[in-house]
């Protein structure tokens, strides 16, 4: 199957600073691709839809100044949590589609810890 | 609304027992896809199997089954011979075209196989 990268796989950093999470495409182009949350033992939740060229959808009660989601290109897609605080510590996973096929690919999340 | 529900939050069965891990789901939607991903304490997303709505067929990969019932809306999921490496947590999903795409996760059910 195809592969979808997320770069960092883990980050810690200080409440009030931002941090950027990459979701590439590595070998299809993404027309779409969706972020996901995850805290500890729960499911994943779908925080916004991006399609490339155009702004993200965010679902209900996802703010989306707080988390600023840029997909300028069919390859790559970022998300960065805008002044982060202990509240936001979770696990991000992008995915991706596309394809002649439309298949969905996940990434393989990102571990954001902050302190 | 679409909806997947795992009512097995959690799981212990001893090695070499079979398991069976039950899924729920809810669509008004006529073609959807229903996924199981298994997440190892890595957090990484495996795909294990999608099955679209028009394709009733069980399906048996080794040790994995996977029975699905539009008739009661169910999309169970079966280990044979249990091993201590198939411990995880294991999501149910459905994707509907009519949604964008996006991919309805269950709760989870997390699987501990006793040695």
């Amino acid at each position: 199957g195809a592969v979808v990268s997320q770069h960092p796989s883990r980050v810690i950093c200080k409440s009030g600073t931002s941090v950027k999470i990459e979701c590439r495409s590595l070998d299809f182009q993404a027309t779409t691709m969706f972020w996901y949350r995850q805290f500890p033992k729960q499911s994943l939740m779908l925080m916004a839809t991006s399609n490339e060229g155009s702004k993200a959808t965010y679902e209900q009660g996802v703010e989306k100044d707080k988390f600023l989601i840029n997909h300028a290109s069919l390859t790559l897609s970022t998300l960065t949590v805008t002044s982060a605080h202990p509240e936001d510590s979770s696990f991000y996973i992008c995915s991706a589609s596309g394809g002649a096929r439309d298949e969905q690919f996940f990434g393989p999340g990102t571990r954001l810890t902050v302190l | 609304a679409q909806k997947v529900t795992q009512a097995q939050t959690e799981i212990s069965v001893v090695e070499k027992e079979d398991v069976t891990l039950d899924c729920v789901y809810e669509t008004r939607d006529t073609t959807y896809y229903l996924f199981w991903y298994k997440q190892p304490p890595s957090g990484e997303l495996v795909f294990l199997i999608r099955r679209n709505s028009f394709d009733e067929q069980n399906e048996i990969s080794g040790r994995y089954s996977w029975n699905f019932q539009k008739s009661t809306s169910s999309f169970n999921f079966t280990i044979t011979a249990s091993q201590v490496v198939d411990s995880a947590v294991y999501f149910c999903a459905l994707r509907c075209s009519n949604t964008g795409n996006q991919f309805y996760f269950g709760t989870g059910t997390s699987l501990t196989v006793i040695p």
